[in-house]
């Protein structure tokens, strides 16, 4: 168990719709990533957030967004869902984003649009 | 920008053999860091070893060794003694130290299959 967490682990939605993925960082990590992996593109990163700021953004379409909140947990909103959309999502948190320490990775989300 | 690159889309290795994975990164940088994290069938991401750059020593993580060569930026992975349970996707990730560059930047993997 890294000690990240993520709900829910499995999403099937339509196209078009909304979804929201929720993560919950270790205790005490400060930084909070986001990537995308699907089965064609690898592991994408689409963003990054430090202490409630948004430190790095990758290749994130602009129908997702994400934030980080007070208490350091953050969501990933994706929104009008195309069927292109279906893949794993993780979230990864580390205590300082940067400075080379350890990214920990949560289980992932998987999402189904169909 | 940073990228990873990882040539090998898959290997296979006989148990308790040795296999090394290879990987290439480009960086105008000159202080970062280097990753392999493995895949398993779970699809969890685990951390299997970690090199800074400043480092001149490779690292190691008991059957887990890389051979990082800065000038040429590679940054290699030999398995020794592979084990079954070693059979995942393995990828190669860069980070970087400043600011936007702090994010980790993955290869796109290698998948290692372990022969019994």
């Amino acid at each position: 168990d890294s000690g990240v967490t993520q709900t829910p682990k499995h999403l099937i939605t339509a196209t078009g719709q909304r979804v929201t993925l929720r993560c919950s960082p270790r205790s005490g990590d400060l930084s909070v990533y986001w990537y995308q992996q699907s089965l064609d593109q690898g592991l994408q990163f689409l963003i990054q957030y430090y202490n409630g700021e948004e430190r790095a953004k990758g290749n994130i379409l602009e129908r997702f967004s994400a934030q980080q909140f007070p208490d350091l947990h953050s969501e990933l909103n994706l929104s009008s869902l195309e069927l292109g959309d279906s893949a794993l999502y993780f979230c990864a948190s580390s205590v300082d984003g940067g400075l080379g320490t350890e990214a920990f990775f949560g289980q992932g989300t998987r999402l189904t649009v169909v | 920008a940073q990228t990873v690159t990882q040539s090998q889309p898959e290997m296979s290795v006989q148990e308790a053999e040795t296999v090394t994975l290879s990987c290439t990164y480009d960086t105008s940088e000159n202080n970062y860091y280097l990753f392999w994290y493995k895949q398993p069938p779970s699809r969890q991401m685990i951390l299997v070893i970690r090199q800074e750059a400043y480092k001149q020593q490779n690292a190691t993580e008991n059957r887990f060794s890389v051979n990082f060569q800065k000038a040429a930026k590679s940054f290699s992975l030999k398995i020794s003694d592979s084990q079954l349970g070693d059979t995942a996707m393995y990828f190669c990730a860069f980070m970087g130290l400043s600011g936007a560059n702090s994010k980790l930047t993955f290869g796109k993997g290698i998948t290692l299959s372990v022969r019994p």
